[in-house]
């Protein structure tokens, strides 16, 4: 249980151009699901809070215009890189928070979607 | 405010040995600790976690993690590894529904 999907596994686009990634939960229901990027050799960093039916929260320095965040339903948030360029090739990763969960932050973690812009 | 913290970046074991990586965190609230274990372009797989109660906590593939409240720390351990242990470990530190903070990693590297 509590498996979470990301399409693409991996992506590579042309600078200027956007890309779509799409986090699902396949057998839960998310209220939240998070957004994180990982450069090569570094740990996770927090771009955004993905609420369903809400604005996502952005954290400081990350560019809402630039990452689009949707959360229409409670098993899918998607990402949109705009006019991406090759500073923003990394690998891109999402996670679930169960909604009703215990209180706590627990939370799965999809596959991760590498993205090269050229 | 929280954060973590890994010593070690890498750490090279042989085979059969026992292994112990290293997390510090620090919280301003009750904490909710985590260790993840991530493969190349994988994403990240929980092996244990600590919530509340007994500060000896058991995962998955034989690892397990103790909680010291006093140190501040929530080191991990196995007592004999295998190659297929060689991958990325992170510890993250959450309190509550506060956002989860991940430590910057430490790969071990198991040497056959």
């Amino acid at each position: 249980g509590a498996v979470v999907s990301q399409h693409p596994s991996w992506v590579i686009c042309k600078s200027g151009t956007s890309v779509k990634i799409e986090c699902r939960s396949l057998d839960f229901q998310a209220t939240t699901m998070f957004w994180y990027r990982q450069f090569p050799k570094q740990s996770l960093m927090l771009m955004a809070t993905s609420n369903e039916g809400s604005k996502a929260t952005y954290e400081q320095g990350v560019e809402k215009d630039k990452f689009l965040i949707n959360h229409a339903s409670l098993t899918l948030s998607t990402l949109t890189v705009t006019s991406a360029h090759p500073e923003d090739s990394s690998f891109y990763i999402c996670s679930a928070r169960i909604a009703g969960g215990p209180g706590y932050n627990e939370q799965f973690f999809g596959p991760g979607t590498r993205l090269t812009v050229l | 405010a929280q954060s973590v913290t890994q010593l070690d970046s890498q750490v090279p074991v042989f085979e059969e040995a026992p292994v112990e990586l290293r997390c510090n965190y620090s919280s301003s609230v009750s904490v909710y600790l985590f260790w993840y274990v991530q493969y190349p372009n994988q994403g990240l797989q929980l092996l244990l976690k600590y919530l509340s109660g007994s500060t000896l906590v058991k995962g998955i593939n034989g690892f397990e993690a103790e909680f010291n409240k006093s140190q501040t720390s929530f080191h991990l351990r196995k007592p004999s590894v295998h190659i297929s242990d060689t991958a990325e470990y992170f510890c993250a530190v959450s309190g509550g529904y506060q956002k989860v903070t991940f430590g910057t990693g430490t790969k071990l590297q198991v040497i056959p």
